[in-house]
């Protein structure tokens, strides 16, 4: 079974300065990753995923991540935040694409403060 | 991107009745549909997975009988809350895949049960 740690329940960062949200995983066979943003009393939008090619993943909104197979590491970076960017973020993951159900980190909170 | 919508968006029901959550895939077939659970301030926990017109497979401790799952078409599944109780009172989100959609699922805007 595969399995899911974000480290940081909370990340405080000032509007415009760079933020990272950890993100590890467990596995034992290939994994497909994804991140998604949630916004208050809504569901899940997808900012990007990683299947396979590249392990620099460019999603919407100025975010990125990085797939690292040897430290078993997803982590999700934007260069400069906005207020707007207060949100919940959720790193899942999957083994098995023809299930496909994903497992889900326990989210980071990022605060952007004026 | 794909669109899954829910409804309703939110449900106060009285303790012992039976509430019905609809997930709908609106632009593409959805041959997969997931329900999760949601407590506040807290991740989402994978209920159960649903193929068009099979059984869906719970996750254990999930009780079958008190959730029901419907998947009877390629545009809609259905959970349903039987005998409601207050511990039951969560936030329902749904997501949904196919193969015309890339391998990705898509979310629905979930659904928040008060059960009173």
């Amino acid at each position: 079974a595969q399995s899911v740690t974000q480290l940081d329940s909370q990340v405080p960062v000032f509007e415009e300065a760079p933020v990272e949200l950890r993100c590890n995983y467990s596995s034992s066979v290939s994994v497909y990753l994804f991140w998604y943003v949630q916004y208050p009393n809504q569901g899940l939008q997808l900012l990007l995923k990683y299947l396979s090619g590249s392990t620099l993943v460019k999603g919407i909104n100025g975010f990125e991540a990085e797939f690292n197979k040897s430290q078993t590491s997803f982590h999700l970076r934007k260069p400069s935040v906005h207020i707007s960017d207060t949100a919940e973020y959720f790193c899942a993951v999957t083994t098995d694409m023809g299930r496909r159900a994903l497992t889900f980190g326990s989210g980071t909170r990022l605060q952007v403060q004026p | 991107g794909a669109v899954v919508s829910q409804h309703p968006s939110r449900v106060i029901c009285k303790s012992g009745t039976s509430v019905k959550i609809e997930c709908r895939s609106l632009d593409f077939q959805a041959t997969t549909m997931f329900w999760y659970r949601q407590f506040p301030k807290k991740s989402l926990m994978l209920m159960a997975t649903s193929n068009e017109g099979s059984k869906a497979t719970y996750e254990q401790g999930v009780e079958k009988d008190k959730f029901l799952i419907n998947h009877a078409s390629l545009t809609l599944s259905t959970l349903t809350v039987t005998s409601a109780h207050p511990e039951d009172s969560s936030f329902y989100i749904c997501s949904a895949t196919g193969t015309s959609v890339q391998e990705t699922q898509y979310f629905g805007p979930g659904t928040r049960l008060l059960v009173l």
